[in-house]
């Protein structure tokens, strides 16, 4: 959906590296989500944010960290990137009242060697 | 959130009308039904989302029985484009929970 967009689509980096992926949305939704999905499995979710002043985690949020610096954007930080954590990201958004009706972006794909 | 169960796979050919089965006995009063697609490397795709009785859309129609422990989606006469996995969510709109993405069905189409 291109009223979502992720930066990087694509990254590979080492083992120790700081990587932040970023998501953009100009549906003007106040929801927005981070989900990790390895291969062959469903999509896990890492954080969630229903507005600015409001974070929370997800059930695999150790290792990551989020910002979410307005209303559009929402952040995901790897802080020391390790091989686990090479995976498919998608970050999403949704409106309050129509929560299970969520917009993906197309992914990031991150490896870390 | 309610759990879900639905098949791991299935495989059909191009112009049958596919049925998948999601249960979900633990319904709650407030949930809706919800059903995703997503294409390999892309991300899931909203398709369709019900209540009770029967929905249908230019994608899919979706069957809930009365007791709502269960739902059908039903996608007519697919084509090889619609091989993909297919997740079926169940929960409240107007939460603050997260939805939860199980392994989904993966639909395999032959030609």
């Amino acid at each position: 959906d291109a009223d979502v967009t992720q930066t990087p689509r694509n990254r590979i980096t080492k083992t120790g590296k700081r990587i932040m992926l970023e998501c953009s949305q100009t549906k003007g939704h106040d929801r927005m989500y981070w989900y990790r999905q390895d291969p062959g499995l469903g999509l896990r979710l890492i954080y969630y944010s229903f507005d600015v002043k409001d974070i929370n985690k997800g059930e695999i949020s150790d290792g990551y960290s989020v910002s979410r610096q307005a209303q559009a954007k929402f952040s995901l930080s790897l802080e020391s990137a390790i091989p686990n954590q090479t995976a498919l990201y998608f970050c999403a958004t949704s409106e309050p009242r129509m929560n299970n009706e969520q917009f993906f972006g197309p992914g990031t794909r991150l490896t870390v060697l | 959130l309610a759990k879900t169960t639905q098949p791991i796979s299935m495989d059909s050919y191009e112009g049958q009308e596919v049925n998948i089965t999601c249960s979900h006995n633990n319904i709650a009063t407030n949930d809706y039904i919800t059903w995703y697609q997503q294409f390999p490397s892309q991300g899931p795709r909203f398709i369709i989302q019900g209540y009770k009785t029967k929905v249908t859309n230019e994608v899919a129609s979706l069957f809930i029985p009365a007791d709502r422990k269960s739902s059908t989606l039903s996608l007519p006469r697919v084509s090889l484009s619609d091989t993909a996995v297919y997740y079926c969510l169940v929960a409240t709109n107007t939460g603050r929970r997260a939805l939860t993405f199980g392994s989904g069905t993966r639909l395999q189409v032959q030609p």
